[in-house]
Parts: structure tokens; sequence; C-alpha cells
């Protein structure tokens, strides 16, 4: 069955960088992309952006160009998510979902990972 | 402020039917098909339906989902204490500031 498992929850300070790691099973990992999705506590979604598991393609949201770089490791199917420049405001539950192209649904999502920013 | 509107809050007692709807503009729904997410409390999100109206396997025909022009609506008939989640609507974006994916803002559905 098709499971997408996350890195554990992380703790940093402002400034800092944190990298997510979504580990994928039961499927074709280059078959699919994987989105990256964030929920602040106590808020909706954020989509963040989407990598194609064939290529390497990636497509940022516009508000985190710059901050944001989206890998995968096809060897070992994990897909990877870096941030930085950390802000209180990036404190959230990171989510990744698969998705087979940049506009189709996420079908399956990891189980989240809690990243809290404070100083 | 979410680019589609959601309603905060709906409810609905036990076997009742419920609709939550999802406005959007030309550059999303409009354009574009929409998506629903249900998110129960304290765990990951779970598509509910795809392209505007489909349900995934698994997914009860209870379930079901609608668009006209730029708004979608989900309708939840034969209400279940199950049912008590957060429910998303995304929509891919072609905005000329960046193409995306949007969502709304959730509606948090009570069973009375």
């Amino acid at each position: 069955q098709v499971q997408l498992v996350q890195s554990g929850a992380e703790v940093k300070k402002p400034g800092a960088s944190v990298k997510v790691s979504c580990k994928a099973s039961g499927y074709t990992f280059t078959s699919y992309g994987i989105s990256w999705v964030r929920q602040a506590p106590g808020q909706g979604l954020e989509w963040m952006g989407w990598i194609s598991a064939y290529n390497g393609n990636t497509n940022y949201a516009q508000k985190l160009q710059g901050r944001v770089t989206m890998t995968t490791d096809t060897s070992t199917s994990t897909a990877y998510m870096e941030l930085r420049s950390l802000r209180s405001d990036d404190t959230a539950v990171y989510y990744c979902a698969r998705g087979r192209g940049v506009t189709t649904p996420f079908d399956y999502w990891g189980q989240g990972t809690l990243v809290t920013v404070s100083s | 402020q979410s680019v589609l509107t959601q309603p905060p809050s709906a409810s609905g007692t036990p076997g009742q039917r419920v609709t939550i709807s999802c406005s959007g503009s030309s550059s999303n729904i409009g354009s574009n098909t929409v998506n629903w997410y249900q998110q129960l409390p304290g765990t990951a999100p779970k598509l509910l339906i795809y392209s505007n109206n489909q349900r995934p396997s698994g997914v009860p025909d209870r379930f079901s989902g609608s668009k006209s022009g730029t708004s979608a609506s989900l309708a939840i008939s034969g209400l279940q204490s199950e049912d008590e989640a957060d429910y998303y609507c995304a929509a891919w974006d072609d905005s000329l500031n960046g193409a995306h994916v949007v969502f709304g803002g959730g509606t948090k559905l009570t069973v009375l």
C-alpha cells in the first residue's frame, strides 16, 4: 500500500534552516511528484510547491521563492523540503503529498512534521 | 485571507444533508477542476473528491461534489458522527503572479 513517512518534529531558532524528509513506498516513486503543504497552528492549508520525482522539475509558491528548495533521492524514494531563514510564522505542520503532476490532486499524504521556530 | 472562500462552519444532525460552498474566480475554479479534502481532528488531510465530482476508491457515495462557473460545492447526505471534520476545497490557479495551488480557508463541520 502507498505510504509516505515523514521525519520527526524539529525545533529551530529564527534564521536557521530545516530539512524535512518524506520516504515513499508502495508505488513507483518516479511516476509521481510530491507536493509540500503546510498548516500553521489552528489555520488552513497552504501549498508550498511541487517536485517531479521523474526529472526533478520544481514549481514553488511565489511567496517562498528563494527560501525553499525541494529535492528527491530516487535511490531511496525520498523527497526533501528545505526551508531557510526561518521565522516564527513558519511554525507549522509540514505535509508531503503525492500528486501525478503539479496540477493534479494529492491522493496520499504523509503524517505531517511539526516544525517549531522559537528563540 | 484565502483565495477560495468557504464558510468557516457548518452543522447538521445525523441523517441530514449538508452542503459546503467554495467560491473562487475565473483564474482558479472558473478554469480548473476542484478537489476536496477531509481532515479529521489531529490527522493529515485525505482526498475526498477530485475533478469536481469524482470519488476516490473507498469514499462513500454519501459524499458528492459539483461545480458551476466559479463556484463549487460539497454535499454530504446521511450525515454521520464520523463526518465531523474540517473540509477544504482546492484548485489550480493560473494567476499571472505565478500559477499555484490555492485552498479555501476550510469549513469546520459539526454533527449535532
